[in-house]
Parts: C-alpha cells; sequence; structure tokens
C-alpha cells in the first residue's frame, strides 16, 4: 500500500541551529508533494509544494524542499529555525492514481520544539 | 477573505446522538475532503468529493456520511457516533483541473468528543 513516511516524530533544537525533516514515500508513479505546518491550535497551512521543474522548492518562511525521485524523498530544510517555528510539520504526497486523481496520503507528523 | 470554515469548533457529544459537522468553502474549489487527525497517525482522509453529486471514499469511511449538494458545502454525518469517532477534524479544499488536485485549504477544524 501506498505510504508516507516521516522517520522523525519529536525533533528539539535550539534558536538558529539547522532543521532537516525527513520525507518518504512509497509510490512509483507521478505525484505532487507538499509540506503543510500546523502551529499549536490552528489549522494546516502550506508551506511549499512541488508539481514539476526544479526539484529545489522555496516556500515561505525560510523553508525549502529537496525533491530527489530516486530516494522516493521531500525532505524538508531551513537553514536557521527560529522559536516561531515550533510546530507540527506534516509532509503529504498526492498520488496521481485512477480513479482518485486526488489521493492525498499524510505523514504522520513531526513536532519540532525550537527552544529559545 | 478566501476561507474554508467549519462549525462547530466545539462538540461533545453522547453514543448514538446524531451530528452535522458542516463545511463551506467561498473559493470555487471543485475538490472538499474531509480527515481526522489522530494523535501519531497524521491526518487521515474520510470522504472526498470531485464535485456537486460526485463523492467517495477514502481510507478511513466507517461510520460517517457526506453530502455534496452545492458546490460550497462538503457536510460531514455521524448516523451515531461512537467514542471512537472521538477525534480532531478538518475540511480542506482545492482547485481540481483535468482530475487532478493543487494544494488544499484547511478550515479550522472541529473537535469532537463522544462520550
Amino acid at each position: 500500500a501506498q505510504s508516507v513516511s516521516q522517520h522523525n516524530h519529536h525533533v528539539i533544537l535550539s534558536e538558529a541551529a539547522s532543521l532537516e525533516l525527513g520525507c518518504n514515500y512509497s509510490y512509483g508513479g507521478t505525484v505532487n508533494l507538499f509540506w503543510y505546518v500546523q502551529y499549536p491550535g490552528q489549522h494546516l497551512q502550506l508551506l511549499l509544494k512541488y508539481f514539476s521543474g526544479d526539484p529545489l522548492v522555496k516556500g515561505i518562511k525560510g523553508f525549502e524542499a529537496e525533491f530527489i525521485k530516486s530516494k522516493f524523498s521531500f525532505n524538508l530544510r531551513k537553514p536557521s529555525v527560529q522559536w516561531s517555528d515550533t510546530a507540527e510539520y506534516f509532509c503529504a504526497v498526492n498520488l496521481h492514481s485512477l480513479p482518485n486523481n486526488n489521493d492525498m496520503r499524510f505523514g504522520a507528523g513531526t513536532r519540532l520544539t525550537v527552544k529559545p | 477573505e478566501a476561507q474554508v470554515t467549519q462549525n462547530p469548533r466545539y462538540l461533545i457529544t453522547v453514543t448514538g446522538k446524531k451530528l452535522t459537522v458542516t463545511c463551506s468553502q467561498n473559493m470555487n474549489h471543485e475538490y472538499m475532503s474531509w480527515y481526522r487527525q489522530d494523535p501519531g497517525l497524521g491526518l487521515r482522509q474520510i470522504y472526498y468529493s470531485m464535485n456537486v453529486e460526485v463523492t467517495d471514499k477514502g481510507d478511513v469511511p466507517e461510520g460517517y456520511k457526506v453530502s455534496r449538494k452545492e458546490k460550497r458545502n462538503f457536510p460531514l454525518i455521524l448516523e451515531s457516533p461512537s467514542p471512537n469517532q472521538t477525534s480532531l477534524y478538518f475540511c480542506a479544499s482545492s482547485f481540481s483541473a483535468q482530475g487532478l488536485s493543487y494544494e488544499q485549504y484547511f478550515g479550522p477544524g472541529t473537535r469532537l468528543t463522544v462520550t
């Protein structure tokens, strides 16, 4: 079965540290890739997305992600985190597979805590 | 303002008492979807709708119903709620073209407790 894996359940960093959150998916077909962020008590918001083209995509708030097709990965990165980045981060994969071309699968989420 | 709204935001109910959670979007999106979020499991899709009168099951549809009579509304119905449906529910919508959806916009969530 197709799945999305986020290997880090909880990451704790100090401010200014660099961040990398892993995301792998198991599906051999065409995909659209997303990272969403959920701040405490709020709904999910889109950080960035990849549909095609340059595999290094830049999102809001200094986040970026790299799609490595051969590794089925879409890791999220930020060179220097801030306390305000404390949130839960979800990787999502939209599988282009009939009959449902809108099959969106989410990872279990990674909780990021940034210590001031 | 472009948004997805859900009501109610919080609901405590008892086993077996039918309830409806409403979802409405003002972006003229074709695609709408319901998810439940549980700790350690991420978001799991309950039902989705490609357009008016077109709905289908997601990963965890048991115990839920939906309808899509109008493009903007996509209510989630629990005919006979049970405690294992206690969860945080999100509605989402997205633009869709040629059967493919784009990034989803999420509502604020509905926290449901079934006792």
